[in-house]
């Protein structure tokens, strides 16, 4: 199966909290990440986890991590129209000399 | 402006020829990436190269082929042999292969008809 796995659409209205969920296989996975996507462009670093925490807050992104069952979640406080895009969850294995792992993305569409 | 570039940002070709799609990075970055995005689709690593003149096969290699002669430059090649070479390409770089951070390019669309 996929290594790293993410529901593929999230629809909320504009001022909802957003939160896009992820869950990974790899329990000696180091580092955890959320990337942005908007339409036609690169990949956009939001934030990442460290595996030895278990939540990081910064400004409208809150990132849990539960390491027992595996699962990585980004919330987005007060969702605008331009948060709408694709967003990626992947891990980053234990091991030296890998790179690193997405999920497939997950579609956030915001609506005012 | 420190940042990577690819260029064309969009690309069209005949079925049969081969393509090489350019990468340039300005961050003095060790380690570059090539993936490859299709529609409902995560990135796929294709090669990864951790230093100059070094590079490894990522997890779709086949069809594929790249050089590193620069620090900054990480060109990726489509082979004829590639059945499926339509798609979104997104190159990429790190301080090193350990860094927590990856910097992405705007991404090249490669067209095959």
């Amino acid at each position: 199966g996929e290594d790293v796995e993410q529901s593929l659409f999230l629809s909320v209205r504009e001022g909802d909290s957003s939160v896009i969920n992820c869950t990974y296989t790899d329990s000696s996975s180091t580092y955890l990440y959320w990337y942005k996507q908007e339409p036609g462009a690169g990949l956009q670093l939001l934030t990442y986890i460290f595996s030895n925490m278990d939540m990081k807050q910064d400004q409208r992104l809150t990132v849990l991590l539960n390491k027992k069952d595996k699962h990585l979640s980004l919330r987005i406080a007060d969702t605008q129209t331009g948060d709408s895009a694709i967003y990626f969850c992947a891990e980053r294995k234990g091991q030296a000399g890998t790179a690193l792992i997405f999920g497939k993305g997950t579609t956030l569409s915001v609506s005012s | 402006d420190g940042g990577i570039t690819q260029s064309p940002k969009y690309l069209f070709r005949k079925e049969g020829q081969n393509v090489t799609l350019s990468c340039e990075q300005n961050l003095n970055h060790d380690a570059m990436y090539w993936y490859r995005q299709d529609p409902g689709q995560g990135l796929r690593l294709i090669y990864y190269s951790q230093i100059v003149n070094d590079f490894q096969k990522g997890d779709i290699a086949e069809g594929y082929s790249v050089s590193r002669e620069k620090k900054e430059s990480f060109p990726l090649t489509v082979t004829s042999a590639q059945k499926n070479p339509t798609a979104f390409y997104l190159c990429a770089s790190s301080i090193s292969l350990l860094s927590y951070e990856q910097y992405f390019g705007p991404g090249t669309r490669l067209t095959v008809t």
